[in-house]
């Protein structure tokens, strides 16, 4: 069965450091979705992209995160520079355009801002 | 706006039971609803979703779950819970074109009593 892969898995770095998640969507969904999950919380969408261009990036702290999905297939977000409060679970998320659209997840990267 | 609500924060059941997690909706169409399930440290796996047509819809894992539009709800059940069955679940409702958009509860953690 075909699964949304993202590395690492965890990540630790100290505050003020620059950190990058990857996802690689299943294999001919055209939308992906990058998730923050607060511990306790359930997640929030921060961008999400239909093919190479983002849709929704309205959650998305700009000052400090960037996410780019170039040749519409895979996708890196970038948190630079961390800070504390962003220690969080980062999902990535990704689904067809065709009918009801219907997520599935990968394993997400635990960040731990020090 | 769309919003989900999970009054329950914590719920414990001994393993046998029955188990009815609540979910609560707020969306002014007729929604796409979704139940998943997130073991610790885990992504998020699909349980089961409703987009149409019959109310009582089946999912895995031996979960069901009963839309009803009059109390705007979106109950998660299981005749019997299993100990594996211990783990976060989050109801969410899919907003905008083809439920692009998915809007999440702030989950209920289920343990098992053994």
């Amino acid at each position: 069965e075909a699964e949304v892969a993202q590395s690492p898995r965890y990540k630790i770095t100290e505050k003020s450091q620059a950190v990058a998640f990857w996802c690689d969507p299943i294999s001919g969904h055209a939308t992906l979705y990058w998730y923050r999950q607060i511990l306790g919380q359930g997640p929030e969408l921060l961008v999400q992209f239909q093919d190479e261009s983002v849709v929704d990036d309205s959650q998305l702290p700009k000052d400090r995160f960037s996410a780019e999905r170039l040749k519409g297939v895979d996708s890196t977000l970038k948190i630079q520079p961390a800070e504390l409060g962003d220690s969080a679970m980062y999902l990535c998320a990704s689904g067809t355009t065709s009918g009801a659209n219907t997520q599935y997840f990968g394993p997400g990267t635990r960040l731990t801002v020090l | 706006a769309q919003s989900v609500t999970q009054p329950d924060i914590h719920i414990t059941v001994s393993e046998g039971a029955s188990l009815e997690l609540r979910c609560n909706y707020s969306y002014g169409a007729t929604p796409y609803l979704f139940w998943y399930v997130q073991s610790p440290g885990q992504g998020l796996q699909l349980l089961l979703k409703y987009f149409s047509g019959d109310t009582l819809v089946q999912g895995i894992k031996g979960f069901e779950a009963e839309f009803k539009r009059s109390q705007s709800s979106f109950n998660l059940r299981k005749p019997s819970v299993h100990w594996s069955d211990a783990a976060e679940y989050f109801c969410a409702v899919g907003a905008g074109n083809s439920a692009s958009k998915i809007i999440f509860g702030s989950g209920t953690r289920l343990s098992i009593r053994p």
